[in-house]
């Protein structure tokens, strides 16, 4: 059981260059996440999909797009890179029912630097 | 405007001691707060949840209690263990919806258990 898959780990960019982080869940939760984690500044939400075929902005939507492929995948592309979008990128999913905590799972994580 | 505040960045614990992490929050529409751990190169992985209608929550070496007047919440580690070491996110749930769980994080305390 994978759980939550990000790929690539590891990204350099060049300042303009444009991709696209994949991720795909296998736990069939209805919600995914795009979160970026900063030194100093915690897990800050970017884009998020509460179900298949919705997606809305979080904290921090600038300079990304995101694509809800299907129920098991969800995409964060950069259009034009820039380097304060250096970051370390998390994506989750969850399956909040009422009463429930609403715990997320989160990948492995994608280390992007951008020059 | 942060809404969940961990204002210690670190912390060092002798093994064996009681560790206590801080979080304070600022939105008294949260409805559970939750506490993650994060080993280095990992994603977070969720550690303990507490209820907002509850003042203690208790798993294993895990308490988490919860002081609604003061908006304030602790996660105490007894005993600790050099295997804790690692980097915790207090995090809260918005009011279930139905829909989405959109966790707002803390910025992190790094835990040391020291021999």
């Amino acid at each position: 059981n994978a759980g939550v898959t990000q790929t690539p780990k590891f990204q350099v960019l060049k300042t303009g260059q444009s991709m696209t982080l994949q991720c795909a869940q296998d736990m069939n939760h209805n919600s995914m996440y795009w979160y970026r984690q900063d030194p100093g500044m915690g897990l800050r939400l970017i884009y998020y999909s509460a179900s298949e075929g919705t997606t809305d902005k979080g904290e921090v939507p600038n300079g990304y797009n995101v694509s809800r492929l299907n129920k098991r995948e969800f995409s964060l592309r950069l259009e034009s890179a820039a380097p304060s979008q250096t970051s370390v990128y998390f994506c989750a999913s969850s399956e909040r029912l009422a009463g429930d905590t609403g715990e997320l799972f989160f990948g492995e994580g994608s280390r992007l630097t951008v020059l | 405007d942060q809404q969940v505040k961990q204002n210690s960045p670190s912390l060092s614990v002798q093994e064996g001691r009681i560790s206590i992490l801080n979080c304070d929050y600022t939105n008294s529409m949260f409805d559970y707060f939750l506490w993650y751990k994060k080993y280095p190169a990992e994603g977070p992985t969720f550690l303990i949840s507490i209820s907002s209608i509850k003042d203690k929550n208790e798993d294993g070496r895990f308490t988490v209690f919860l002081n609604k007047s003061a908006k304030h919440l602790s996660l105490h580690i007894v005993p600790s263990q050099p295997g804790d070491s690692a980097v915790y996110f207090c995090a809260a749930s918005d009011r279930y919806t139905g829909t989405a769980s959109k966790l707002t994080f803390g910025t992190g305390t790094r835990l040391q258990v020291t021999l």
